[in-house]
C-alpha cells in the first residue's frame, strides 16, 4: 500500500483524555498536511509540515492541540484534555511538491470523545 | 471572515447527463483553487486545479471555469456515471500563505440510474 497511512481509524475516548493520531505519508512526500471535518463540512486546515519543519501551527485550534513530524517522515497530531467539541474525522493528507494543490489524503482517523 | 461557499448543497442527476457544481469564494485575494471528491468513508481525491491567472481547464470529463469578476469557481462533469456520485468541495489558496487550503461546505452529486 502506497497510499497515505492513518492509525488508528477510530478512537472512542472519555473526555479529559489524551489522544493521539499518527500519519504516515507517501515516501517521498516532503509536505504533510492536517485537517479536521466534522460532519457535513468541509476539510478546516490545521497546520502544515514541509520535512520536519511546521510552517503554519496558527490555525491549530487550540493550545490543546499539538502536532510533530520529528525525522520529517511520519507526524503525529496530540490532542490533550479533549472534549466533546474535539468529536470529528482528523485527516492527514501529503503532498509532493511545494506548489501544488493536489494532496493525497489518508482515509482519516475518527475521533468521538464521550 | 472570508469563506469559501457553495450554491447548491445537493445535486441530482441523470446517468449520462452532464453535471455542474459551483462554487462561490470570497477572498479576492486567492490565486489558486482546487476541485476534490469524497466518497463515503473515504479521505478527499485531487480532481482537478486552476490557476487564478487561467478561466478554464479540462481534465479527463471535467471542466473547471474561473470566473475571477464575480468569484465564481464551477465544475462541469460530462456524461455523469454512478461512479461520480460523491460530495465534492472546492479548495481555494489564499495568495502568500504558502499551501494552506481553505475548503467550501460541498455538494452532495448523486446519480440516478
Amino acid at each position: 500500500d502506497t497510499g497515505v497511512s492513518q492509525d488508528p481509524r477510530h478512537k472512542i475516548t472519555k473526555r479529559g483524555q489524551n489522544v493521539t493520531f499518527r500519519c504516515d505519508p507517501i515516501s517521498e512526500h516532503n509536505r504533510l498536511y492536517w485537517y479536521r471535518q466534522t460532519l457535513g463540512q468541509g476539510p478546516e486546515f490545521l497546520t502544515y509540515f514541509q520535512n520536519e519543519a511546521q510552517l503554519e501551527k496558527s490555525r491549530l485550534l487550540s493550545d490543546r492541540f499539538s502536532a510533530e513530524r520529528p525525522k520529517g517522515s511520519f507526524s503525529t497530531l496530540e490532542i490533550q484534555r479533549t472534549e466533546q467539541g474535539d468529536s470529528a474525522m482528523y485527516l492527514c493528507a501529503s503532498s509532493f511538491m511545494e506548489d501544488t494543490g493536489e494532496l493525497f489524503f489518508g482515509e482519516g482517523s475518527r475521533l468521538t470523545v464521550l | 471572515g472570508e469563506s469559501v461557499g457553495l450554491h447548491l448543497p445537493t445535486l441530482s442527476v441523470q446517468e449520462g447527463d452532464n453535471s455542474i457544481i459551483n462554487c462561490a469564494y470570497s477572498n479576492s485575494a486567492s490565486d489558486y483553487f482546487i476541485w476534490y471528491k469524497q466518497e463515503s468513508g473515504k479521505g478527499p481525491q485531487f480532481i482537478i486545479d486552476i490557476r487564478s491567472n487561467m478561466d478554464k481547464r479540462q481534465g479527463q470529463r471535467v471542466t473547471v471555469l474561473l470566473n475571477k469578476t464575480v468569484k465564481h469557481l464551477s465544475l462541469q462533469i460530462a456524461a455523469t456515471q454512478p461512479g461520480d456520485s460523491a460530495v465534492y468541495f472546492c479548495a481555494e489558496n489564499w495568495a502568500n500563505t504558502g499551501n494552506q487550503f481553505y475548503f467550501g461546505t460541498g455538494t452532495s452529486l448523486t446519480v440516478i440510474p
